[in-house]
């Protein structure tokens, strides 16, 4: 079965400057996505970044990178020049390509606190 | 536009009684899944439909959840003889289908309920 872990349950970063999370996970198969999701407090969560695992390139979304290592199964998120509005908890997502399963394995989250 | 809502947002019952909650996914997506999130962890995923078939269900989804999408639009999850242990945000995502992009899942606001 195919787990997301989260290590850092919480994470603090000072306006302006650049923190990363970190992400591993757990799967036999070759093929899959990988998502973070930002979900503000009393808010709904939406998409940061995407990863496809058959493509080596990072992918960068503005102030949001990841650094995707396959072969160490890792998938950190980088965001750079934090402002007071990247609050939040940040959940990992694993999601297999193909067959019948199309749900989300979330990691339990990491809460980022920017301080001004 | 619109993204997926979610009715109602919060919903307060006494154990026993039967709830529905009702997701409107974004339009041209043809899948729906629905995830409980309790507090502190990540969303566990519940069960999926791609149009009106429910393809794939969690063991998480006991008997007295049942969920439909009957015309492959809106979809409804009831619960039935709610259970203290039911109190849990749940939430209610859509996506199209056809590679990476139109694969992510987009998040409704979600469905708060508290069993007294």
């Amino acid at each position: 079965a195919q787990t997301v872990t989260q290590s850092q349950p919480e994470m603090s970063v000072q306006e302006a400057e650049t923190v990363t999370l970190s992400c591993t996970y757990d799967t036999s198969e070759s093929d899959y996505y990988l998502f973070w999701y930002k979900q503000p407090p009393s808010r709904q969560m939406i998409l940061v970044i995407r990863q496809e695992a058959y493509k080596q390139q990072n992918a960068t979304e503005n102030r949001f990178s990841v650094n995707f290592q396959k072969a160490a199964k890792s998938f950190s998120l980088k965001i750079s020049d934090s402002q007071l509005g990247d609050a939040a908890m940040y959940f990992c997502a694993y999601r297999l390509i193909g067959g019948s399963q199309g749900n989300l394995i979330f990691g339990k989250g990491t809460k980022l606190s920017v301080k001004p | 536009d619109t993204g997926v809502s979610q009715n109602p947002r919060h919903k307060i019952t006494k154990r026993g009684q039967n709830v529905t909650f009702r997701c409107d996914p974004i339009s041209e997506h043809n899948r729906l899944y629905w995830y409980r999130q309790t507090l502190g962890q990540g969303p566990e995923f519940l069960t999926y439909f791609q149009n009106e078939a429910q393809l794939e269900k969690s063991r998480l989804l006991s008997d007295r959840f049942s969920a439909e999408r009957p015309k492959g639009s809106f979809s409804t999850l009831e619960i039935q003889r709610t259970e203290q242990g039911d109190s849990a945000m749940y939430l209610c995502a859509s996506s199209a289908t056809g590679g990476a992009p139109q694969e992510t899942q987009y998040f409704g606001p979600g469905t708060r309920l508290l069993v007294l």
